[in-house]
């Protein structure tokens, strides 16, 4: 069973829709949760860190935790075109180690 | 500005013939990691420092070793490349606490001939 599970996509929107992704975990000791955004080419970059259950906002993106569910999202709202890209779900759970999701490609129509 | 990083961002080399790609830090984080990257994969850890002790993940092929000078900068050395080792490198620092983020460099792309 794979840790970290993402749909690997591609997830397409129009612009200005928001986009909706996410990412179960198998480890129920995990204690932080990141969300990276990679263009092709490009090394990860993150844009959303979380660690409680609940919804934290940044901008135009929101993390949603659920730690019950193993479950964590990312919500983009009004997708712009600039926003295509793909996101990695990483997990931190035991020592130093951030356990990868396989990214989920989203793709912003114009 | 603080920031991780490597050079060079392109290496091309030849089949079997060694290879080191470099990483610094102005962060000043204690913990360096090195991660391969193939395309539409996840990135997947090779090693890690912790201070100057030395994590190899399990599936790490003997190929691959990593040295750390000092805390600002640490290697990948890959011994005799192979067409499969063909990838984009990544070197990733954190500093060490339970709510803290890891950061990226850019990246070395890595092309065997």
């Amino acid at each position: 069973q794979k840790e970290v599970e993402q749909n690997s996509g591609p997830l397409s929107v129009p612009e200005g829709a928001i986009a909706s992704l996410n990412c179960t975990y198998s480890d129920r000791g995990s204690q932080s949760f990141f969300w990276y955004r990679q263009y092709s080419g490009k090394s990860p970059e993150l844009i959303m860190s979380i660690y409680s259950n609940g919804d934290k906002e940044d901008g135009r993106f929101t993390a949603q935790l659920n730690k019950a569910s193993q479950y964590v999202s990312l919500l983009i709202r009004d997708s712009q075109p600039s926003d295509s890209a793909t996101y990695l779900c990483a997990v931190r759970n035991y020592g130093q180690n951030f356990v990868f999701g396989p990214g989920t490609r989203l793709s912003v129509l114009p | 500005d603080a920031m991780v990083i490597q050079n060079p961002r392109y290496q091309v080399t030849q089949f079997g013939k060694p290879v080191t790609l470099s990483c610094s830090q102005t962060l000043n984080h204690n913990v360096m990691y090195w991660y391969q990257q193939k395309s539409s994969q996840a990135p997947k850890l090779l090693f890690h420092y912790y201070d100057k002790d030395f994590n190899n993940e399990a599936d790490t092929p003997d190929n691959f070793q990593s040295r750390r000078p000092n805390t600002s900068f640490c290697f990948l050395d890959i011994r005799s490349p192979g067409l499969g080792d063909a990838a984009m490198y990544l070197c990733a620092t954190h500093r060490q606490g339970e709510y803290n983020e890891q950061f990226f460099g850019p990246g070395t792309r890595l092309t065997v001939l």
